[in-house]
């Protein structure tokens, strides 16, 4: 299957900073990425959807401001948490489709935690 | 609109005994059906998928799923369950008739396989 990397897989920061997560599609090129949310043994939580080019959509109660995605190609999406606080401590995973568009690919998933 | 349910938390097994990780579906027209796994601390990886033809389809690590759609299901089996399956599955829908290209997730079910 396809595969899709993301870095960092564990991150700390400090309240009030930012912290940038990357996601990219090692084989294949996708001209969307998804990113979740993913609290302790709860299902994904769709944040928004990132497409290459352009904006993104992102889910409602989802804050544009503090959750920033660039999709700057077709192999790389970022996610931005500015101004981190505690409670932006989770795991976030990012998926992209394979170019059948029919399968969705995850990455491993990054731990933020914010002191 | 489109909608999966797993209506079990936690599925407990003997190791070598068959396992069952249900999943039933809503969709306005046909639909495409995925069941992902996640060990601690990873991301979603993909196990398999039913897009169409058999409705039996075989996927990794000796898992297979069978496309009901008199039932709307997608149960998981595998014939013997190792220790190490012990995971989070889920299940994930997406309606191909008009509707989101966003597939849409299970809240999982984690299954424990006692040795």
């Amino acid at each position: 299957g396809a595969v899709v990397s993301q870095h960092p897989s564990r991150v700390i920061c400090k309240s009030g900073t930012s912290v940038k997560i990357e996601c990219r599609s090692l084989d294949f090129q996708a001209t969307t990425m998804f990113w979740y949310r993913q609290f302790p043994k709860q299902s994904l939580m769709l944040m928004a959807t990132s497409n290459e080019g352009s904006k993104a959509t992102y889910e409602q109660g989802v804050e544009k401001d503090k959750f920033l995605i660039n999709h700057a190609s077709l192999t790389l999406s970022t996610l931005t948490v500015t101004s981190a606080h505690p409670e932006d401590s989770s795991f976030y995973i990012c998926s992209a489709g394979d170019s059948s568009g029919n399968t969705i690919y995850f990455g491993e998933g990054s731990w933020l935690t914010v002191v | 609109a489109q909608s999966v349910a797993q209506p079990e938390d936690q599925v407990n097994v003997a190791e070598g005994n068959p396992l069952t990780v249900k999943c039933t579906y809503s969709v306005s027209g046909n639909p495409y059906l995925f069941w992902y796994v996640q060990y601690p601390n990873r991301g979603l990886q993909f196990l398999l998928k039913y897009i169409t033809g058999d409705n039996l389809v075989k996927g990794s690590y000796g898992f297979e799923a069978e496309f009901n759609k008199s039932q709307t299901s997608f149960h998981l089996k595998k014939p013997s369950a190792l220790v190490s399956d012990s995971a989070l599955y889920f299940c994930a829908v997406r309606d191909t008739s008009g509707g989101s290209y966003i597939p849409t997730f299970g809240r999982g079910t984690s299954l424990i396989v006692h040795p």
